[in-house]
């Protein structure tokens, strides 16, 4: 069975501190895609990175980075010099077809204090 | 490219009225999917559209729920004889065959159901 699991329900930082947001995958599958999106108080879900299974390539934008290990079933991502505009929840996702759909994380809520 | 849109932004009713959710998705994309999305959760599937024809129904699908995609352009979501329970998010999607399938999310429908 798929599943998505994020261990934090909320974190608080301060801001400029960097911060790291886990998630942990479950899937029979060999082939399949991992997501983050963004949900801000306004609550439409912007989508951050897709990354497929077979590339374990980390991947860095601007302030974003992301550590995949399939070793250890993470999609790991952080926010390096946090901002008050990144505060928002989080989701990591998972799918097991390039058009499937997405299995969810329960999220993790970023507040970022000036 | 404009973004998905969903109408209603928010919509209030009473137990056992009927409602209709709309979603336009971006242009070009011919896949569209529908999640709802409850209070401190993470969206969860309910259907998933490949221009006109519904490809796949998840179980939280009632069948006070049916969607449609008559023309492979918007899609409707229709609940029957609302329930309290029913009262979440809704959000649809689009996405396009390009290689990378990202799904992307419109604002969503708010529903209470009082």
């Amino acid at each position: 069975a798929q599943k998505v699991t994020q261990a934090q329900t909320e974190i608080s930082v301060v801001e400029k501190e960097d911060v790291t947001l886990d998630c942990v995958y479950e899937t029979r599958d060999t082939t399949y895609y991992l997501f983050w999106y963004k949900q801000p108080p306004s609550g439409e879900l912007v989508f951050l990175i897709r990354r497929n299974s077979f590339d374990e390539q980390n991947e860095i934008s601007g302030r974003y980075s992301w550590n995949f290990q399939k070793s250890t079933s993470s999609f790991n991502f952080t926010i390096t010099a946090s901002q008050v505009v990144d505060s928002a929840v989080y989701f990591c996702a998972l799918s097991e077809a390039p058009e499937g759909n997405l299995i969810f994380g329960k999220g993790t809520k970023l507040s970022v204090k000036p | 490219d404009t973004g998905v849109s969903q109408d209603p932004r928010h919509k209030i009713t009473k137990r056992g009225q009927n409602v209709t959710f709309r979603c336009d998705p971006i242009s070009e994309h011919n896949r569209l999917y529908w999640y709802r999305q409850t209070l401190g959760q993470g969206p969860e599937f309910l259907t998933y559209f490949q221009n006109e024809a519904q490809l796949e129904k998840s179980r939280l699908l009632s069948d006070r729920f049916s969607a449609e995609r008559p023309k492979g352009s918007f899609s409707t979501l229709e609940i029957q004889r609302t329930e309290q329970g029913d009262s979440a998010m809704y959000l649809c999607a689009s996405s396009k065959r390009d290689g990378t399938d990202t799904q992307y999310f419109g604002p969503g429908t708010r529903l209470t159901v009082l």
